[in-house]
């Protein structure tokens, strides 16, 4: 397909592990957005990179959360010492350019027990 | 205090009735987008509305933003039950950074 993608779509850890979730973006996206959802609420803003580089990276929460995206395209966000509060669903969005309408992609529902 | 607020948080309506949503902004909106969610799809693009005044429309959804550039509406005509969802409203306020503020949503049932 040519939309978003984001895997696994559903991931349960115990607290304290390490995750990565993983993103595809729209094929020539340069502008790829992070964010988090927690149940009954908005999503919330993590991390934006342009290109290979994170412009804004003022929504992660605090140290143990980390996104990488070395090529430009695929981004990972990684969580470090998993938290029962860190479960929510994690939503990836891409643009064509930064000023350009985001599409999301499905989410990662990620559980920690 | 929340900085985008969209109302009502939920609505149940009969098929074939007409509703409206709203999303109120705390600041000058640069560009606000409205988007739908179903369970497992994410967030659907719906419609994207920049000048004061605008209203676009798309099927029997139409959206409109206000000369202030403080308010946003969603209507639908004639619900039917594919319209239900979450709908979301998210702010672009122009700061440079792109990054979108999202509203809580309003739950939409549209009963057959």
């Amino acid at each position: 397909g040519a939309g978003v993608s984001q895997t696994p779509s559903n991931k349960v850890t115990e607290k304290g592990k390490y995750v990565e979730l993983r993103c595809d973006p729209i094929s020539g996206h340069t502008a790829l957005y992070w964010y988090r959802q927690s149940l009954g609420q908005g999503p919330e803003f993590l991390i934006y990179f342009q290109g290979t580089g994170a412009a804004d990276d003022s929504g992660l929460p605090n140290d143990r959360f980390f996104a990488v995206r070395p090529e430009g395209s695929v981004s990972t966000l990684k969580i470090q010492r998993t938290e029962r509060g860190d479960s929510a669903v994690y939503l990836c969005a891409s643009s064509l350019y930064a000023s350009e309408t985001q599409y999301f992609g499905p989410g990662t529902r990620l559980l920690v027990l | 205090s929340q900085e985008l607020e969209q109302s009502p948080q939920s609505l149940i309506v009969q098929e074939g009735k007409n509703l409206t949503i709203n999303c109120t902004s705390s600041k000058t909106l640069y560009g606000l987008y409205w988007y739908k969610q179903k369970y497992g799809e994410g967030l659907i693009f719906l419609m994207m509305l920049q000048k004061g005044g605008e209203e676009k429309s798309h099927e029997k959804i139409t959206a409109k933003l206000d000369e202030k550039k403080q308010q946003s509406s969603l209507h639908i005509t004639a619900s039917q039950p594919s319209h239900a969802g979450i709908y979301l409203c998210g702010a672009d306020w122009g700061t440079g950074t792109y990054k979108y503020i999202f509203g809580t949503g309003t739950r939409l049932k549209v009963l057959a």
